[in-house]
C-alpha cells in the first residue's frame, strides 16, 4: 500500500505526557494536512503544509500542539502535556498542488490517542 | 462561518431501494462540495466532488446553491454501500485549503 502512512496507529498515554505522531504522505504530494476526529464527529482541520511551510493553522491547534514538516517530506504532530480532551483520532492527509484547488485529498488510516 | 449539516446520523434502507443522504451547507463564498466515504476498517476516501459532475459507484450529487444543499443519491442501494458518509466543504476560494466536514451519516443497507 503506497498511500498515506501514519504511526503509531494506537497510543495510550498518561495525562501530562508528551506524544508524537508521524505521517508519511504519498511521495509526490507536496501538500500535507492534519485533522482530528472525535467519536460521533467528522474530521476537524488542524493544520496544513505546502512543502515545508506551515501555511494554515486552526484555532483548535492550541500552543500545546506543534506540527513540523522538515524538508517537505514526512510530518510530525506533537502534543505536549496531554489532557483527556486530546483523546481522538489524528488523521493525516496529503495531496498534489495543482492549479485546480479541488484536487483529491488522500487520508491515512489515522492514529488513535487515548489519554488516561 | 462555514458549516456542513448532515441531519441523519443513521439511515437504513433495503437493498434495491433508493438512497438519499442529505447535506446542507452554510458558506458565504463560492463553495466546493465533496462526499467522502469510509467503509468498515478502511480509511476515509473521496467518493465524488461537485465540480466533476460525475457518477461514482452509481452515486450522484447535485449542488443546489438556492437551497444550499448537496444531497447524495443512488437509485438502487447495494449491500456494499453500507458505510459512513461525510459531506465536506472546501473554502479554497478564500485562499484556504481546509475541508469542513459534517458529522457523517451511517448508511446501512439491509439485505
Amino acid at each position: 500500500d503506497t498511500g498515506v502512512s501514519q504511526n503509531p496507529r494506537h497510543k495510550i498515554t498518561k495525562r501530562g505526557q508528551n506524544v508524537t505522531f508521524r505521517c508519511d504522505p504519498i511521495s509526490e504530494h507536496n501538500r500535507l494536512y492534519w485533522y482530528r476526529q472525535t467519536l460521533g464527529q467528522g474530521p476537524e482541520f488542524l493544520t496544513y503544509f505546502q512543502n515545508e511551510a506551515q501555511l494554515e493553522k486552526s484555532r483548535l491547534l492550541s500552543d500545546r500542539f506543534s506540527a513540523e514538516r522538515p524538508k517537505g517530506s514526512f510530518s510530525t504532530l506533537e502534543i505536549q502535556r496531554t489532557e483527556q480532551g486530546d483523546s481522538a483520532m489524528y488523521l493525516c492527509a496529503s495531496s498534489l498542488r495543482m492549479g485546480n484547488p479541488g484536487n483529491t485529498i488522500y487520508f491515512g488510516e489515522g492514529s488513535w490517542l487515548t489519554v488516561v | 462561518a462555514q458549516r456542513v449539516t448532515q441531519p441523519e446520523k443513521l439511515l437504513s434502507v433495503f437493498k434495491g431501494a433508493p438512497v438519499e443522504l442529505k447535506c446542507n451547507y452554510s458558506y458565504s463564498g463560492s463553495p466546493e462540495l465533496f462526499w467522502y466515504v469510509q467503509y468498515s476498517r478502511q480509511r476515509l476516501q473521496l467518493l465524488l466532488r461537485h465540480i466533476s459532475r460525475e457518477s461514482i459507484k452509481g452515486f450522484t450529487a447535485d449542488l443546489n446553491k438556492g437551497e444550499t444543499s448537496f444531497h447524495l443519491k443512488k437509485p438502487f442501494a447495494q449491500e456494499e454501500d453500507s458505510a459512513m458518509y461525510y459531506c465536506a466543504l472546501s473554502h479554497s476560494g478564500a485562499g484556504s485549503y481546509q475541508l469542513t466536514f459534517g458529522k457523517g451519516t451511517k448508511l446501512s443497507v439491509i439485505p
